[in-house]
């Protein structure tokens, strides 16, 4: 069964920083795009970024709301992938999904989305 | 970036109704939209991709259509089940974007 599973969100501080990770079974993370979609409480959905396949080298891709705060990587070894936050912002208090993109036209597969509450 | 424009965002139905939602790009996205649904405290779930290819297990109710900047989701025969809130996603050019949502409520 194809399942991906989030952790490490939790209460941050602002200007601090948090880890999310994603434990992808039942596929082989490194052969999918891998994005981190977010959904702030009662708001919509808002895309944060991608890492690429091992086939395109894992390069990235970010929202030019987290650009530069947050980054994503990955450990084949564990089939996992991690958002590392920054420089959190009181605005990115959201559930945050990991999600397996197929054939770059969709999403399939997602994570039961984490909690990250950025207060003081 | 790539607007994408839901409407209506609320829209109240009964079980039976045949409702259609439309999301419109600000700029062409060829056929790179795909349609989610979500429940209150649950993930989105793919419903279409590719503007009109029905996702493996979604039932056949729901169909998709259109290119370039406009697309429209409809289900045919409204189920108790059905009643969510509906985003469309463009992956057509970065960044990703989704439209603003539209809740489905029942009359």
């Amino acid at each position: 069964e194809v399942q991906l599973v989030e952790s490490g969100g939790g209460l941050g501080q602002p200007g601090g920083s948090l880890r999310l990770s994603c434990a992808a079974s039942g596929f082989s993370a490194s052969d999918h795009h891998m994005d981190w979609v977010r959904q702030a409480p009662g708001k919509g959905l808002e895309w944060v970024g991608r890492t690429r396949n091992k086939a395109n080298s894992y390069t990235t891709e970010y929202a030019a709301s987290v650009k530069g705060r947050f980054t994503i990587s990955r450990d084949d070894s564990k089939n996992s992938l991690y958002l590392q936050m920054n420089s959190l912002k009181t605005e990115d208090t959201a559930v945050y999904y990991c999600v397996r993109v197929e054939g770059s036209t969709r999403i399939d597969c997602w994570g039961q989305g984490t909690l990250v509450t950025v207060s003081s | 970036d790539i607007q994408l424009t839901q409407s209506p965002s609320f829209l109240s139905a009964s079980v039976g109704d045949r409702v259609t939602i439309t999301c419109r790009a600000s700029q062409g996205i060829s056929s790179y939209l795909a349609w989610y649904q979500q429940k209150p405290r649950k993930a989105p779930k793919l419903l279409i991709y590719v503007a009109s290819t029905l996702q493996s297990g979604v039932p056949s109710r729901f169909s998709g259509s259109g290119s370039g900047t406009e697309f429209t989701l409809t289900i045919s025969s409204l189920q108790p089940e059905d009643f969510a809130t509906y985003y469309c996603q463009q992956l057509n050019s970065f960044p990703i974007t989704f439209g603003q949502g539209t809740r489905l409520e029942i009359k």
